[in-house]
C-alpha cells in the first residue's frame, strides 16, 4: 500500500485559496488518489478523487501531474468551517478502503 | 440516503467487560468496512465485507475482536475482555463496490472509553 506524506498543519485566512500537497513517491499503477475531511467528532467525508490530471467539482480541485508521485488539493475560498483535518488517501481503486490513511493535515481558517 | 449510521456514538465500560458496537451501512452497498481512530492519527483499516463475508482482518484486530454481517445488511464489532489501550474512536463505513474507484461513506463512529 502506497505510503503518503502531507504537511502536519497549515493556517489560512477567509477567502483566500489553500493549497494542500500530498507525496505518495511509490503510487502503483491502479491505485486512485481521494481526499477525505474530518470534523471533530465525526467520520471522514469524501471530498474529491483522481487518477491523473485535473479533477475538479463543486468543493475542491485535484491536480495530480504526470509522473503521480504527488497531488494537491485546492480549497478555493475557504470559510471558517473548513476548518478541519484533510486526508489524503492513496490506494488501489477496487479496493481503496483498506487504504492507509496517514494523519492527514490540520487546517485552520482564521477570520 | 440515509447515510451510514452507528451505535451508540458513545460507549463507557470498565477494563475486562465486553462491549458491542453496531453499524448500518448505505442499504445499497455491498462492502462494509471497520477502522480504529486515535486521538491525533488517521482511521486505521481493522476488517471489511463484501456482502456477508468477511474478506481481510488486519493484524491490528487481535483475537478478541470479533466482526459480523449475518445477512450482508448491518454489521456488529465486538470487543471481549476490553483493555484500556482499546480506547478509541470506531468507525465504520460502507461503499459500493466498483470497478475502477472506489468512494467511501462513513458514519459518525462510536467513541469508547475504557476505565
Amino acid at each position: 500500500l502506497a505510503k503518503t506524506t502531507q504537511p502536519i498543519s497549515m493556517d489560512s485566512y477567509e477567502g483566500q485559496e489553500v493549497n494542500i500537497t500530498c507525496s505518495h513517491n511509490n503510487i502503483a499503477t491502479n491505485d486512485y488518489i481521494t481526499w477525505y475531511q474530518q470534523f471533530p467528532s465525526q467520520g471522514p467525508r469524501f471530498i474529491i478523487q483522481g487518477y491523473k490530471t485535473k479533477v475538479t467539482n463543486e468543493v475542491a480541485s485535484l491536480f495530480i501531474p504526470a509522473d503521480r508521485k504527488s497531488s494537491t488539493l485546492s480549497l478555493p475560498r475557504v470559510s471558517l468551517s473548513d476548518t478541519a483535518v484533510y486526508y489524503c488517501l492513496v490506494g488501489e481503486g477496487t479496493n481503496a478502503g483498506k487504504s492507509t490513511f496517514g494523519d492527514g493535515t490540520t487546517l485552520t481558517v482564521k477570520p | 440516503d440515509t447515510g451510514v449510521s452507528q451505535d451508540p456514538r458513545h460507549k463507557i465500560t470498565k477494563r475486562g467487560q465486553n462491549v458491542t458496537f453496531r453499524c448500518d451501512p448505505i442499504s445499497e452497498h455491498n462492502r462494509l468496512y471497520w477502522y480504529r481512530q486515535t486521538l491525533g492519527q488517521g482511521p486505521e483499516f481493522l476488517t471489511y465485507f463484501q456482502n456477508e463475508a468477511q474478506l481481510e482482518k488486519s493484524r491490528l484486530l487481535s483475537d478478541r475482536f470479533s466482526a459480523e454481517r449475518p445477512k450482508g445488511s448491518f454489521s456488529t464489532l465486538e470487543i471481549q475482555r476490553t483493555e484500556q489501550g482499546d480506547s478509541a474512536m470506531y468507525l465504520c463505513a460502507s461503499s459500493r463496490q466498483a470497478t475502477t474507484n472506489e468512494k467511501l461513506f462513513f458514519g459518525s463512529g462510536t467513541q469508547l472509553s475504557v476505565l
